[in-house]
């Protein structure tokens, strides 16, 4: 069955530093691509949406990019801050999102 | 805009007992889904919908049933609540039927004894 799979839980790293974050998929091909931040207690808030014919996509400082030879997604955080503290979730599909189970970055002070 | 609204925000509810989570939207969307959230699992579809009438199962729908009778509304019914079912439920709606971003409700924790 098709899956999205984020196979680390949690990452910490210092403020300043840029974060990077694995979204891998399986057994199907998605259009696209998302990610998702989840504070605690929060429903998701949508941050990025990346096409399988888009190599990168960029919005202030987050940046995302699309393998579809690795079937892949990278997710990037530059300059990070406590405040991007959260749960970040990458999902995929066509008519239907499936989703990964997160990661929960924390960002050092 | 309210966006998506979810009520209850919590619930406890006795195994067999029925309850219905509310969840309306006010942003004119076609897609309504209903996902439930479990530590260590993700995100896990429940039922969704692409209009008014008509509904689908998602990849857990068994024990839930949905109706959508107005744009607007996507109510989720607990027939016979079990221990199993204690999760965090969150609605989420999106503009395109085939794709877009989703918007959330702020979730329901439910709590089965």
């Amino acid at each position: 069955s098709q899956k999205i799979e984020q196979n680390s839980e949690a990452l910490n790293i210092q403020e300043g530093k840029t974060a990077t974050l694995t979204c891998n998929y399986t057994n199907y091909s998605p259009a696209y691509l998302q990610w998702y931040r989840q504070d605690p207690g929060r429903g998701p808030v949508f941050l990025l949406l990346i096409r399988e014919n888009e190599k990168e996509k960029r919005k202030e400082r987050l940046k995302v990019t699309f393998d579809t030879t690795l079937k892949q997604s990278l997710f990037h955080i530059t300059a990070s801050q406590p405040a991007d503290s959260a749960t970040y979730l990458c999902a995929g599909g066509a008519n239907n999102l499936f989703f990964g189970t997160g990661t929960r970055l924390t960002v050092i002070p | 805009n309210a966006g998506v609204t979810q009520t209850p925000k919590f619930q406890v509810l006795k195994t067999g007992q029925s309850m219905t989570l509310q969840c309306a939207q006010d942003m004119n969307h076609e897609y309504m889904s209903w996902y439930r959230q479990d530590p260590g699992m993700g995100l896990r579809l429940i039922h969704y919908s692409v209009g008014a009438g008509i509904t689908d199962q998602g990849e857990v729908p068994n024990g839930y049933n949905v109706s959508r009778s107005t744009t607007e509304d996507f109510p989720l019914r607990l027939l016979s609540a079990a221990p199993s079912q204690t999760s965090v439920y969150f609605c989420a709606s999106r503009i395109g039927t085939d794709t877009g971003e989703l918007f959330f409700g702020e979730g329901s924790r439910l709590t089965v004894l």
